[in-house]
């Protein structure tokens, strides 16, 4: 039972426009979300997270959006770039604290 | 500051064997976090130490196992290898325990069981 899907394997984009991944949960019970950038041979980076008391948290160019009654998070790269290229795994917790990752969404950012 | 090792980077066993992987946190962080990556199952949380204790676990058969030392280096088992234990190990530490502190991942051990 996969408690935290990212529907889509892969995504390509144009430099300059927007990315959009999305991340839906089926655990009522995660509190926290977070999202994570990989790149090949190297271990996940935090990129961004968000509590469930707020339904936007933005960091520059990266924004979260959590939608609690849809059980939906989506993450937001304006512009994109090239150097985005990676795949982005959202993650979630609740009081286990224990992280549960979604299986990835590659992103190409298309020069 | 340096940054989360993983010793080793690669590894093949055979079925049956077993295999120990080394993981160093960052200077500070006393949290280590062990995960699985395979292509079908996404990553999967193995278990959590914090003080040199197991403070969390993951539903993964008592073949895997873990330990952390005095200095928060941590060291994870796997016995009886299965070809199914192929996968990629990645070890995240953070300054302290729970889901809610920023874990900073290494860059994992491959591990091939033939």
């Amino acid at each position: 039972d996969q408690q935290v899907k990212q529907n889509s394997p892969s995504l390509s984009v144009q430099e300059g426009r927007i990315s959009i991944l999305n991340c839906d949960y089926t655990n009522s019970m995660f509190d926290y979300f977070l999202w994570y950038k990989k790149y090949p041979a190297e271990g996940p980076t935090f990129l961004i997270s968000i509590s469930s008391i707020k339904d936007k948290n933005e960091d520059g160019r990266f924004t979260v959006f959590l939608n609690k009654s849809a059980k939906h998070l989506s993450l937001h790269i304006v512009p994109s770039q090239p150097g985005d290229s990676a795949v982005y795994f959202c993650a979630a917790s609740g009081r286990s604290e224990k992280l549960v990752f979604g299986k990835g969404t590659k992103l190409t950012v298309n020069p | 500051k340096a940054g989360v090792t993983q010793t080793p980077r690669y590894l093949i066993k055979t079925r049956g064997q077993q295999v120990t992987l080394s993981c160093s946190p960052i200077s500070g962080h006393r949290s280590v976090s062990w995960y699985q990556q395979t292509p079908g199952q996404g990553l999967q949380f193995l278990f959590e130490y914090f003080s040199e204790t197991q403070r969390n676990k993951g539903n993964f058969p008592g073949r895997f196992s873990g330990r952390q030392f005095s200095n928060s280096r941590s060291e994870m088992n796997v016995s009886t290898l299965e070809l199914g234990d192929s996968a990629l190990y990645l070890c995240a530490s953070s300054l302290l325990a729970g889901a809610t502190e920023t874990q900073y991942f290494g860059p994992g051990t491959r591990l091939l069981v033939l």
